[in-house]
């Protein structure tokens, strides 16, 4: 079992279906993250959970909206997204304070058509 | 400016060969240093930290300049398995993750 799990790992939906991304970290960790990487384009951080509270939205458009329950689990919902928005959504966790690597899902290939 | 830099390659050598990649960061106060690797299409997975001593792992060296602000990462006898995109990555405080955009390596039989 690998120490962070994400489904699915490939989504096609249409412009107007509402999917959501799951994440579960298995590493005791106090802090979770949700990254976007488009096509030969660096890692983008997009929000920051520390202790289940959101410290970071780094700009991202509303159609995106993150949730997370507890310090295990975090969502990505997804609600009328656009054909740019189609990247590999990568999840992620650390323990903020203590060994502070940074462990990654193996992601949502997501394609917007 | 961006907060961590690295040329992107992408880096062509043959097999057996030695290749170094180096990353340069921008703020002083970073406190935590690491090379990550990605294979096409999967997950960032963690090779190495860095510390200013240097440090080994088997065929990969990684070395931190805090005075230059830059860290690198050297690999000897380069093999087929090791072509991937290598990711350097700084902490500043806490969780402030900064990733460079990754140097492409390929290696050639």
């Amino acid at each position: 079992e690998t120490g962070v799990t994400q489904t699915p790992r490939h989504l096609v939906m249409g412009m107007t279906n509402k999917k959501s991304l799951k994440c579960e970290q298995h590493l005791g960790h106090n802090a979770m993250y949700w990254y976007k990487q488009s096509a030969k384009k660096p890692l983008e951080l997009m929000f920051v959970y520390n202790f289940k509270e959101q410290t970071e939205n780094n700009s991202v458009p509303s159609r995106f909206s993150p949730e997370c329950p507890n310090s295990s689990h975090l969502f990505l919902h997804l609600h009328t997204l656009q054909p740019e928005d189609s990247a590999l959504y990568l999840c992620a966790s650390s323990q903020v304070s203590g060994d502070e690597k940074l462990f990654f899902g193996s992601g949502t290939q997501l394609s917007v058509l | 400016r961006k907060e961590v830099e690295q040329d992107p390659g992408p880096f062509n050598v043959p097999e057996g060969a030695t290749v170094a990649f180096n990353c340069t960061y921008s703020n002083s106060a970073s406190q935590s240093f690491f090379w990550y690797r990605q294979d096409c299409r999967k997950e960032p997975k963690l090779l190495m930290s860095v510390y200013s001593s240097g440090n080994e792992d088997g065929r990969f060296t990684a070395q931190l300049n805090r005075a230059s602000q830059y860290i690198s990462l050297l690999i000897r006898d380069s093999k087929l398995s090791d072509s991937a995109t290598y990711l350097c990555v700084v902490i500043l405080t806490g969780n402030q993750f900064y990733f460079g955009t990754g140097t492409s390596l390929t290696v050639i039989p």
